[in-house]
């Protein structure tokens, strides 16, 4: 079963305009870790933020934000004031502390921030 | 230190040949991770080493892959007898001994194969 997904594939936004990524995630853990990541073309995955299950505080980080809600299983992700150099893929991605040494990656979401 | 450091970036292969990919970690890293991603999907999970020790492979890797790191430092990945199906981007990635996937990874740029 897909423990992570992103229903949004493509998503195109003009730029400076606010955009949420969506998140939703599936697990039986109750200790777990929910990341985003950035994919340019270049291929790299940056990593963007962390939570922890046991922290369901939303924080902003300069143009990022984030939603955690465990009640919904839901980690969104919202870019402030787009830039171009925001396109990429971004994946969303869980930990679990019963297999703590890999990543379930989302299938990604394609963002295109138009100038 | 330039961060992990995959090679080659691109390779292009005929059905049923073998290629080896390589990467070299983040130096005072010891564990290094591979990882696989099809085109539109996220990477998936294919093995991980802790020095040398290969300590757990996903069902992804079958017997045509293999994946070494004789000295606990750079590692390879070799497919035998590839197929189309193999065709992906491979990621490498490494990270401090001791630390889970939610202390993070650093990740490569990854190497692309593309089987004709």
């Amino acid at each position: 079963a897909q423990k992570v997904t992103q229903a949004q594939t493509e998503i195109s936004v003009v730029e400076k305009e606010d955009v949420t990524l969506d998140c939703v995630y599936e697990t039986r853990d109750t200790t777990y870790y929910l990341f985003w990541y950035k994919q340019p073309p270049s291929g790299e995955l940056v990593f963007l933020i962390r939570r922890n299950s046991f922290d369901e505080q939303n924080e902003i980080s300069g143009r990022y934000s984030w939603n955690f809600q465990k009640s919904t299983s839901s980690f969104n992700f919202t870019i402030t004031a787009s830039q171009v150099v925001d396109s990429a893929v971004y994946f969303c991605a869980l930990s679990e502390a019963r297999t703590g040494n890999q990543f379930y990656f989302g299938t990604g979401t394609s963002l295109t921030v138009i100038p | 230190d330039t961060g992990v450091s995959q090679d080659p970036r691109h390779k292009i292969t005929k059905r049923g040949q073998n290629v080896t990919f390589r990467c070299d970690p983040i130096s005072e890293h010891n564990r290094l991770y591979w990882y696989r991603q099809t085109l539109g999907q996220g990477p998936e999970f294919l093995t991980y080493f802790q020095n040398e020790a290969q300590l757990e492979k996903s069902r992804l890797l079958s017997d045509r892959f293999s994946a070494e790191r004789p000295k606990g430092s750079f590692s390879t990945l070799e497919i035998q007898r590839t197929e189309q199906g193999d065709s992906a981007m491979y990621l490498c990635a490494s990270s401090l001994a001791w630390t889970r996937a939610w202390d993070g990874y650093t990740f490569g740029s990854g190497t692309r194969l593309t089987v004709v």
